[in-house]
């Protein structure tokens, strides 16, 4: 059974903090995204991955940044959080475009 | 550019039809998916379809396409309980190869 695993379901995290958001995929695939959703505002892709070390800002990049050093792994990092970045975050894996995996999800508050 | 829109909500009772409307506006869509989000989980593909067809029928999930109008359709026969969930709309345009997500339909079913 294919799977992408969030490391983290809930976190709960100061303005300010360093955020680190962990993604791993066990179906060998080149693509990985990472996105968030919002109440009403739908996904919004932060930042993908078509390879390793490899990285393309998405539609919100502002305040994140990414690794990607393993074809499974796909982090998502805060450096320093902020309170309108309390949201529900999705990561998805993909061979065939527009076909993705997701993951359950990260729901992260900060306060 | 791309925009995607969805109702926000939809109720129906259990055994009728539900249908959730999407329109979009970029008439470079190749594909279009429906994708579902149960409570606590990440988003699963349910049905794609091709820019260049009109319908497609997968038992209970019937998508419909009018090209002309942007118009995307999603009709649940014989609605369940199982069936309430967040019903999310996509596009792929031959633009880039991105999805851009609708804010998504909740359904809820009543007994």
């Amino acid at each position: 059974d294919v799977k992408v695993t969030q490391s983290s379901r809930y976190l709960v995290k100061r303005t300010g903090e360093k955020v680190f958001l962990e993604c791993v995929q066990d179906m060998d695939h080149e693509n990985m995204f990472w996105y968030r959703q919002d109440p009403g505002l739908g996904l919004r892709l932060i930042y993908f991955s078509y390879d390793v070390k490899m990285k393309e800002k998405g539609d919100i990049p502002e305040g994140y940044s990414v690794s990607r050093e393993k074809k499974e792994r796909f982090s998502l990092i805060l450096e320093s959080a902020s309170t309108n970045q309390t949201s529900m975050y999705l990561c998805a894996s993909s061979r065939v475009e527009g076909e993705l995996f997701f993951g359950e999800g990260s729901r992260l508050t900060v306060l | 550019g791309e925009d995607v829109e969805q109702s926000l909500f939809l109720s129906v009772r259990e055994g009728d039809s539900s249908v959730i409307n999407c329109t979009y506006t970029d008439s470079s869509s190749t594909y279009l998916y429906w994708y579902k989000q149960e409570p606590g989980a990440g988003l699963q593909l349910l049905t794609y379809i091709f820019s260049n067809m009109d319908m497609k029928q997968d038992q209970r999930l019937t998508v419909l396409l009018n090209k002309k109008d942007k118009h995307l359709s999603l009709r649940i026969a014989d609605t369940q309980t199982g069936d309430s969930a967040i019903y999310f709309c996509a596009e792929i345009t031959d633009a880039g190869n991105m999805l851009t997500f609708g804010g998504g339909t909740r359904l809820m079913v009543k007994p």
